[in-house]
């Protein structure tokens, strides 16, 4: 069974940094793209950021270019995604998920909250 | 990128039909069969119920079906059941080599 388990949110002061781990098991992690995708509080879905298996490829929201890193280590099975000049409006829970742009994101991890304020 | 558009609610009695629409353009949903759809219940993970316009992951009841005309997507669920209350999003691959999401969809069965 693909499980996907995040880890790493927390309450984090604005234009702090934050890194989120996603720990995969039951797939072999380096044949699969890996995605971040968020969610701020009562409000619609948003991609991050996508990685390929290999790592080489990164693809991001124009909008979070610059302040956020995705990378994996394919000898832990884990997936990252450092946050840098955080801001409140960057408050949401972060899901990570199997799969590449093009053929739909599945499955997905349970989230961790990530909150920007003083 | 601007959001897909689609409607901010949808409803349907047991066992009518429904479809969400999603609306792009010609650098998104109209130019690639890599339009997604998923399903969110309150307080859950997505769950992705078709993937290339039209394509059900293993365990999706038939059910769920997909379609794409233009810059338009659309989810449809037929048969519809109590449990298929929730948020329903779209997604597409777009010509800039990113993702855009829909703004979602609550689907009340009354």
């Amino acid at each position: 069974e693909v499980q996907l388990l995040e880890s790493g949110g927390g309450l984090v002061q604005p234009g702090g940094s934050l890194r989120l781990s996603c720990a995969a098991s039951g797939f072999t992690f380096t044949s699969y793209a890996m995605t971040w995708v968020r969610q701020a509080p009562g409000k619609g879905l948003q991609w991050v950021s996508t990685i390929t298996g290999s790592g080489v490829g990164t693809y991001y929201a124009d909008s979070l270019k610059g302040r956020f890193t995705i990378s994996r280590d394919n000898s832990r099975d884990t997936l990252y995604l450092q946050m840098n000049s955080l801001r409140a409006e960057d408050t949401a829970v972060y899901y990570c998920a199997q799969g590449p742009m093009t053929r739909g994101f599945d499955p997905w991890g349970q989230g961790t909250l990530v909150t920007v304020s003083s | 990128q601007s959001a897909l558009t689609q409607p901010a609610s949808v409803s349907g009695s047991p066992g009518q039909s429904i479809t969400i629409s999603c609306t792009g353009s010609s650098s998104d949903v109209g130019g690639y069969n890599y339009v997604s759809w998923y399903q969110q219940h309150p307080g859950k993970a997505p769950k992705l119920v078709i993937y290339e316009v039209n394509n059900r992951p293993s365990g999706v009841p038939d059910r769920f079906s997909g379609s794409k005309s233009g810059n338009t997507a659309s989810l449809t669920i037929s048969g519809l059941q109590a449990e298929d209350e929730a948020d329903y999003y779209c997604s597409t691959y777009t010509s800039s080599s990113t993702v855009i999401f829909g703004g979602g969809a609550k689907l009340t069965v009354l």
